[in-house]
């Protein structure tokens, strides 16, 4: 069976601090990775993907990829109280994957 | 319209009872699909549509739960004979392009509460 995991938290960092959230994968298969923030009472929203390993930076945001650790997390640089969220990893079998396995989610606070 | 709409937003239920729940896409977008979200969990897999037809029904976790979309366009999930765990909010997502995941945006979900 696949699986997702993720430190459920809370993460609590200091505005402007690197908040950094992790994820592992159980399915080898997986090729796309997903994080998505949602906050409470409301749905999902894409924030970043990633296919290849290595590093992908969008803004203050960067994902980042170890397929041989099955390995995946993100960096929040600068973080503001405005991301405080619950971040979910997902994965998928290739970039057409509709059937994303997601983890529980790890919820992270940035204190003012 | 400019966003997955989904009715009713919230849902309470008589265990036992049929509750349907509707997902309207945004328009345009071929695939659609239903995803549910218990409390503490991430959301979990239900079906997929590509057009009119379920591509893949593989999450319906059994046959007391089913999906049409006979148009192509809005959807809705129905559930028979509900059970306190089925008690979750259901999350319906849609995209232009069935064959990238990066462009799917979720609704904002229906609460479904079965007492």
């Amino acid at each position: 069976q696949k699986e997702v995991e993720q430190n459920s938290g809370p993460l609590s960092v200091p505005e402007g601090a690197i908040a950094s959230l992790n994820c592992t994968y159980s399915d080898r298969g997986s090729q796309s990775f997903f994080w998505y923030r949602q906050y409470s009472g409301k749905s999902p929203e894409l924030i970043m993907f990633i296919y290849s390993n290595g590093d992908k930076e969008d803004g203050r945001f960067t994902a980042q990829l170890n397929k041989a650790s099955q390995y995946v997390s993100l960096l929040i640089r600068d973080s503001q109280p405005s991301d405080s969220a619950t971040y979910l990893c997902a994965a998928g079998d290739g970039a057409g994957s509709y059937q994303l396995t997601f983890g529980k989610g790890t919820k992270l606070s940035v204190i003012p | 319209g400019a966003g997955v709409s989904q009715t009713p937003s919230n849902k309470v239920t008589e265990k036992g009872k049929y509750v349907e729940l509707r997902c309207d896409p945004i328009s345009g977008h071929t695939a659609l699909y239903w995803y549910r979200q218990s409390l503490g969990q991430g959301p979990e897999f239900l079906i997929y549509f590509q057009g009119t037809g379920a591509a893949d029904d593989s999450g319906l976790p059994n046959d007391r739960f089913f999906a049409v979309r006979p148009e192509g366009s809005v959807s809705t999930l129905k559930i028979q004979r509900t059970e306190r765990g089925d008690s979750a909010v259901y999350l319906c997502a849609s995209s232009l392009n069935p064959y990238s995941n990066t462009e799917a945006f979720f609704g904002q979900g229906t609460r479904l509460t079965v007492v």
